[in-house]
């Protein structure tokens, strides 16, 4: 069975100073890798994925991810962080075959930014 | 555009009280529709998902059951809510029925049973 691992559970970065949020995956086969961000008391909104192809993928409000399979693992990046960035991030993976459609969801990283 | 609407937005039900929560998604027709739960420190998880009109598959075994009673409508139902039923209810919507393709998820239900 497929399931993702976020190492941690709150990170607290100054803004404008860089951040990596760690994912890390359990799967047999290529994944289909997701970040999502959340907002207190809102929906998810979709930050990036990969499917396939270039293995570093661009996302919305200047996040990236790199999937390195050696290391099964889909960090987030982003170079310079913005106090509006304070949310709780999601990393998700969906299995192919047998396991279409499910997401399964690493428990998700608090990130709290100081002015 | 593709938009998708839950509604209520919060609730709170006594103990033993009926549930029933929906979720509708405009722009888009055969969607793949789920129901997820989010807890405070565990995630989320899958409830249910269909793949069509009339077609639920359970994930978890629980308390509450989920109906398609029209293309872009998903209903979430429980005939007696438990105190475990509370939480964040999120629904979503993926395209390309059969295939993988990314989930949208509405703005959420926020369900205190007291």
């Amino acid at each position: 069975a497929q399931s993702v691992t976020q190492p941690d559970i709150h990170i607290t970065v100054s803004e404008g100073a860089s951040l990596e949020l760690r994912c890390n995956y359990s799967y047999g086969a290529t994944p289909y890798l997701f970040w999502y961000v959340q907002s207190p008391g809102q929906g998810l909104q979709l930050l990036l994925k990969y499917f396939s192809g270039d293995t570093l993928v661009q996302g919305i409000k200047g996040f990236e991810a790199e999937f390195k399979r050696s290391q099964s693992s889909f960090n987030l990046r982003k170079p310079s962080v913005h106090w509006s960035d304070a949310a709780e991030y999601f990393c998700a993976v969906e299995g192919g075959g047998g396991s279409n459609y499910k997401l399964t969801f690493g428990k998700g990283t608090l990130l709290t930014v100081n002015p | 555009s593709q938009t998708i609407h839950q509604w209520p937005a919060t609730l709170v039900q006594p103990v033993g009280s009926p549930l029933s929560l929906e979720c509708t998604v405009e722009g888009t027709s055969n969607p793949n529709l789920y129901w997820y739960r989010q807890a405070a420190g565990r995630g989320l998880q899958l409830l249910f998902y269909s793949v069509g009109i009339g077609q639920i598959s359970s994930e978890v075994p629980q308390n509450l059951s989920a109906s398609r009673p029209q293309d872009r409508q998903f209903i979430l139902s429980s005939k007696k809510l438990l105190l475990s039923d509370s939480g964040f209810y999120l629904c979503a919507w993926s395209g390309q029925r059969g295939s993988t393709d990314t989930q949208y998820f509405g703005p959420g239900t926020r369900l205190t049973v007291l």
